[in-house]
């Protein structure tokens, strides 16, 4: 299996609300990454885990809390988002120390 | 801070014309020049990961080169289908090889 999976594909939600992102992959990998993507630019990382632990954040607003809760699974929680915050957002994998990354297909989220 | 820059940002070729494409990174700190092919509505595939100067990589009608010493990539595609439209992107690591910095990508389009 050499697929990251992303749901949900679409997601549209409210500046009060709760939701969350979550991304899963078999391939063994302990690196997993969120990055998000603007219209006409360029994806840019938020996070990255290394072996379920937090390694990098790129300065990302609280609002936007990750979790990787086992080697598989990565979760983007989100409360009180902005508008400016629809995005793409993709998730990412790879082998600890290498190179290769391995993307989903992202979500899609409007925040209205 | 990386700037890794792509150009032409858009192309537009006939089936079966051959093309060419762009990448431009620093050549300081050099780790790493990553080529992924990203259909609309699908994940961003891996082309090419190349890490040593003169390196020259292929994958079909697809082929890569590298200058490290004066930073650039530049992506071939031999007897161009319509199958290889898509955004071509280039991403180069920053102070770690996790942390991607992409280009703003070429968008290709092949016309039958």
């Amino acid at each position: 299996d050499t697929e990251v999976t992303q749901t949900p594909k679409h997601l549209v939600m409210g500046m009060t609300n709760k939701k969350s992102l979550k991304c899963e992959q078999h391939m063994g990998h302990r690196a997993m990454y969120w990055y998000k993507q603007k219209a006409k630019k360029p994806p840019e990382l938020m996070f990255v885990y290394s072996y379920e632990k937090l390694s990098i954040n790129e300065s990302v607003p609280s609002r936007f809390s990750p979790e990787c809760p086992n080697s598989s699974l990565l979760n983007l929680h989100l409360h009180a988002l902005q508008p400016e915050d629809s995005a793409l957002y993709l998730c990412a994998s790879s082998q600890a120390g290498a190179y290769e990354q391995y993307f989903g297909p992202g979500t899609r989220l409007t925040v209205t | 801070i990386l700037n890794v820059e792509q150009s032409p940002q858009s192309l537009h070729v006939q089936e079966g014309d051959s093309t060419n494409f762009t990448c431009s990174f620093p050549s300081s700190n050099f780790y790493a020049l990553h080529w992924y092919r990203w259909e609309t509505a699908k994940s961003p595939e891996a082309l090419f990961v190349m890490t040593l100067n003169g390196d020259e990589k292929k994958k079909g009608r697809i082929s890569a080169t590298l200058n490290t010493k004066e930073g650039y990539s530049y992506l071939y595609i031999k007897g161009s289908q319509p199958e290889d439209s898509a955004t071509y992107l280039c991403a180069s690591p920053n102070t770690g090889f996790q942390k991607l910095v992409f280009g703003t990508g070429t968008r290709l389009l092949v016309s039958p």
